[in-house]
């Protein structure tokens, strides 16, 4: 499975950060889908997931402003951060579980894309 | 949240030597149903993302040289890199995947001397 994350690299402050997640060699249909999140020289964020039935679980820290949401016709997923502030600024990267359980490690991750938040 | 603390920051290790980078959780992660740890290691060099090297606290990935290995059980994990070579330099993070919200230790910096 391959993934690779699209999106603007520049938001504003206060606006919504939105990035897409292409998901090819696998369905979406299976697997938990997640987003992280990699401040510059800093360590990695859990932001949160989507399994295959469409739940989700955020990570508390960001759960009032994050949405995760999937498209199976198109095999990708997306993340929108609303309120967007300079501390959103980090490369975002979209990584999928080793499988259905809910329970494992990250086996696939995206090359990231850098989300710069400045006005 | 499962607070994952490693120790140390950063090593500097000689080419041939062996690294050890240890992460403690917060509280157990290990699920007695099926005594598993719930924790994974991964290196992250450069401009790239992580990539997995441990799963199961001690189950290598395929095509991960046996060189890298995990132990540890409970609240106390360790990785350790023997016969060290100059591509392991990279930052090393811990992962726990026993509940959400996944959380990672702070990573480890470590530099071949």
């Amino acid at each position: 499975v391959q993934l690779q994350e699209s999106g603007p690299g520049l938001v504003k402050p206060s606006e919504t950060l939105s990035l897409i997640c292409n998901v090819s060699g696998g369905s979406i249909n299976s697997y938990y889908w997640n987003w992280i999140r990699q401040p510059p020289g800093k360590g990695l964020e859990w932001i949160g997931h989507i399994f295959y039935s469409g739940g989700t679980n955020y990570n508390p820290s960001l759960k009032s402003r994050v949405t995760i949401s999937m498209d199976a016709s198109k095999n990708q997923f997306s993340v929108k951060l609303t309120s967007v502030t300079a501390a959103d600024t980090a490369v975002y990267y979209c990584a999928k579980e080793f499988d259905r359980s809910g329970l494992r490690w990250f086996d696939s991750w995206g090359q990231g894309t850098l989300v710069t938040v400045s006005s | 949240d499962i607070v994952m603390t490693q120790s140390p920051d950063s090593l500097a290790v000689s080419l041939g030597e062996t690294a050890t980078i240890n992460c403690k959780s917060g509280q157990s992660v290990l699920y007695s149903f099926n005594n598993k740890n719930y924790l994974a290691w991964y290196q992250q060099k450069p401009g790239q993302p992580p990539k997995l090297l441990i799963y199961w606290a001690s189950t290598r990935e395929s095509g991960v040289p046996d060189r890298f290995s995990g132990s540890g059980s409970g609240t106390d994990f360790t990785l350790t890199i023997s016969s060290l070579q100059a591509e392991d330099a990279a930052v090393y993070y811990c992962q726990q995947y026993y509940n959400t919200p996944r959380t990672f230790g702070q990573g480890t910096k470590l530099e071949i001397k």
